[in-house]
């Protein structure tokens, strides 16, 4: 099972610029969410869906769009990419998003903003 | 607010037993745990419930003092394999659909 997939791997961009980080599971995970991780900190969630068409902010949602058309998948957005979202993204996903279900992560995109 | 885990570091030699512990300011429902080793995903290990039992997975086990809103991670007879970044994630709500997390706790195990 390929699980939670996440491209691409690694980016640089400039300020300013805009791109999407994509994020797809396979295994029919109603709940996903987007996470970045700076050094030495732990996971900050930014934004969640339980489910297409519904979505929901979290901690640092700010800089950051997302949409949820599908159950497959969720793609983050930066619109206009700034040094301080210099970081690495995890994308999860679980049944419910229930207390006894875990979270299954994605490898991570290792994101510079120059 | 983010839990706090302590300690942050700890080095261990094989075969010697550590604990973490995870407090948070805020009532909880659970507590969910996960390691991290370095450039790669975090990997669940077990979820603590409200009013439920204590946890344990081969040498790794863990508690949950709902009263002091506290959870603490053992691990038992440490491996090389046990080295990583260890994170607590608290969910005070009874959906987890938005779990915080603390900042982590490195252990690194030494032959």
């Amino acid at each position: 099972n390929a699980g939670v997939t996440q491209t691409p791997k690694f980016q640089v961009l400039k300020t300013g610029q805009s791109m999407t980080l994509q994020c797809a599971q396979d295994m029919n995970h109603e709940y996903m969410s987007w996470y970045r991780q700076d050094p030495g900190m732990g996971l900050r969630l930014i934004h969640y869906s339980v489910g297409a068409g519904i979505t929901d902010q979290g901690e640092v949602p700010n800089g950051y769009n997302v949409s949820r058309s599908t159950t497959e998948d969720f793609p983050l957005r930066l619109l206009s990419a700034a040094p301080s979202q210099t970081s690495v993204y995890f994308c999860a996903s679980s049944p419910q998003g229930n207390s006894n279900q875990p979270q299954h992560f994605g490898d991570g995109t290792r994101l510079s903003i120059l | 607010q983010q839990p706090v885990q302590s300690p942050q570091a700890v080095i261990l030699r094989e075969g010697e037993d550590a604990v973490i512990n995870c407090s948070s300011s805020k009532a909880l429902y659970s507590v969910h745990w996960y390691r991290q080793k370095h450039g790669e995903a975090p990997v669940f290990l077990m979820i603590l419930l409200k009013g439920g039992e204590q946890k344990g997975h081969e040498k790794i086990s863990a508690s949950f003092n709902e009263k002091k809103q506290q959870s603490s991670l053992y691990l038992t007879a440490s491996q090389l394999s046990y080295s990583g970044t260890y994170f607590c994630g608290t969910d005070p709500s009874g959906s987890a659909r938005q779990l915080t997390f603390g900042s982590g706790t490195q252990l690194t195990v030494l032959p």
